[in-house]
């Protein structure tokens, strides 16, 4: 079956740079999505097709993907960024979608 | 304002069926495919379901084929879960989902990618005798 990989925890200080990384043997031949969510709320889209940024999220998020691995990139990380962050893809078909474990960003 | 909203979440025995409902507005429902992902109490996000704009096209998770029908009714702008043969693992928060689009310049036409770009609230089962 597909999986994708996440750290379980990324930890950053105000300022910093926060990379959560996102590994499958499929990465490569579809697109990425990720997702931020706060305690208590709806998953939010951050990042789809790997790299794009969707309407009101800031510029401080990023995401590339090198091949096998897909990254979402905090720059200069705010308090308010501490979330879980979640990719998501599809299998070949794009019919089978999929999530990672998630990651749990912690602002020190 | 683009908004989901689910219902119909319960507790239900082991084996019980339930149906969830969730009504979109201030979108064309009908072009849009729809989604349902469900997270379980402290745990993270798990797809369950996709369906196509006219419903002929439905995929659905493995543990769910068989058990989960997806379905919707777009003169009521509205999609469905009806889950059968329900147990303990299915407990979760489900959120209905819109699949997102994004408008290509080059091409001047919009595309359909694999994630979604609203999400409902969330409707919480609980499977518990």
């Amino acid at each position: 079956s597909y999986e994708l990989t996440q750290p379980p925890s990324v930890s950053v200080s105000p300022g910093q740079t926060a990379r959560i990384t996102c590994s499958g043997d499929e990465v490569s031949k579809q697109y990425t999505c990720w997702y931020q969510q706060k305690p208590g709320q709806a998953p939010l889209l951050v990042m789809f097709k790997d790299s794009e940024r969707p309407s009101g999220i800031p510029e401080r998020f990023s995401g590339s993907n090198s091949g096998t691995v897909v990254t979402l990139t905090i720059s200069g990380v705010q308090a308010e960024d501490e979330a879980d962050y979640y990719c998501q893809s599809a299998d070949s078909s794009g019919n089978h979608w999929m999530f990672g474990g998630g990651t749990k960003l912690t602002v020190l | 304002e683009v908004q989901l909203v689910e219902s119909g979440g319960n507790l239900v025995q082991p084996g019980g069926s339930l149906r969830l409902s969730c009504a979109g507005t201030g979108f064309k429902f009908e072009t849009h495919w729809m989604t349902w992902v469900r997270q379980a109490p402290g745990k993270g996000l798990e797809w369950v379901a996709n369906i196509n704009q006219d419903g002929n096209e439905k995929y659905y998770m493995n543990s769910g084929k068989g058990r989960f029908t997806i379905s919707r009714d777009n003169a009521k702008s509205s999609l469905y879960l009806q889950m059968n043969s329900l147990r303990a693992e299915d407990t979760a928060v489900y959120y209905c989902a819109r699949r997102g689009a994004y408008y290509d310049v080059l091409t001047g036409g919009f595309y359909y990618y694999y994630g979604v770009d609203v999400w409902g609230q969330g409707t919480t089962v609980t499977v518990s005798s």
